[in-house]
């Protein structure tokens, strides 16, 4: 069974803080990850993607891989207002097979 | 910069009719898909192509039908509907596999 699991949420930061998503496969044979943004009542938008072990940087933005723990996370810092929103986590199993968790919403508290 | 288009943004079905939902992109991408999202939960994949003439099913493909005449369009096809399809559905493309995919705005369905 390919799943993708997140803890709903909600998780529940003040402005500034590093807020940390998390979220594990099933799949060990997973090659690609990526995290989407997706406001309420719109369509979901790319924030970061990574294939290899390790951390990536953009920005405010890092993704965490872990393969041998099949867990994937990402770490937001200085928080804004803005950053509230619904975060989903998305696997690419093979052959095209993309498999999203149900999200974890994200507030963050002026 | 249009990316993908996706028509209508909503609609209202009576049970056992049938429609297209529109997906257009001017990226050039060979990979689209399309996508279910119902409320609370994340997108489960349910149809896929990788380029014109090539189709595959996804996750929930049943009660669905797609086709790729153009790298452009990639419509999806609803031939009975069901309350079970009441759900927001969204059209993507991508460069490739394991590629970030780009979204459209979505369509809004209730079938009733």
């Amino acid at each position: 069974q390919k799943e993708v699991e997140q803890n709903s949420g909600p998780l529940s930061v003040p402005e500034g803080a590093i807020a940390s998503l998390n979220c594990t496969y099933s799949d060990r044979g997973s090659q690609s990850f990526f995290w989407y943004r997706q406001y309420s009542g719109k369509s979901p938008e790319l924030i970061m993607f990574i294939y290899s072990n390790g951390d990536k940087e953009d920005g405010r933005f890092t993704a965490q891989l872990n393969k041998a723990s099949q867990y994937v996370s990402l770490l937001i810092r200085d928080s804004q207002p803005s950053d509230s929103a619904t975060y989903l986590c998305a696997v690419m199993y093979n052959n095209n097979d993309m498999r999203f968790g149900a999200g974890t919403r994200l507030t963050v508290k002026p | 910069n249009a990316g993908v288009t996706q028509t209508p943004k909503f609609r209202i079905l009576k049970i056992g009719q049938s429609m297209t939902l529109q997906c257009t992109q001017d990226m050039n991408h060979n990979y689209m898909y399309w996508y279910r999202q119902d409320p609370g939960m994340g997108l489960k994949l349910i149809y896929y192509s990788v380029g014109a003439g090539i189709t595959d099913k996804g996750e929930v493909p049943n009660g669905y039908n797609v086709s790729r005449s153009t790298t452009e369009d990639f419509p999806l096809r609803l031939e009975l509907a069901a309350p079970s399809q009441t759900s927001v559905y969204f059209c993507a493309s991508g460069r490739g596999q394991a590629q970030p995919q780009h979204f459209g705005d979505g369509t809004r369905l209730s079938i009733l």
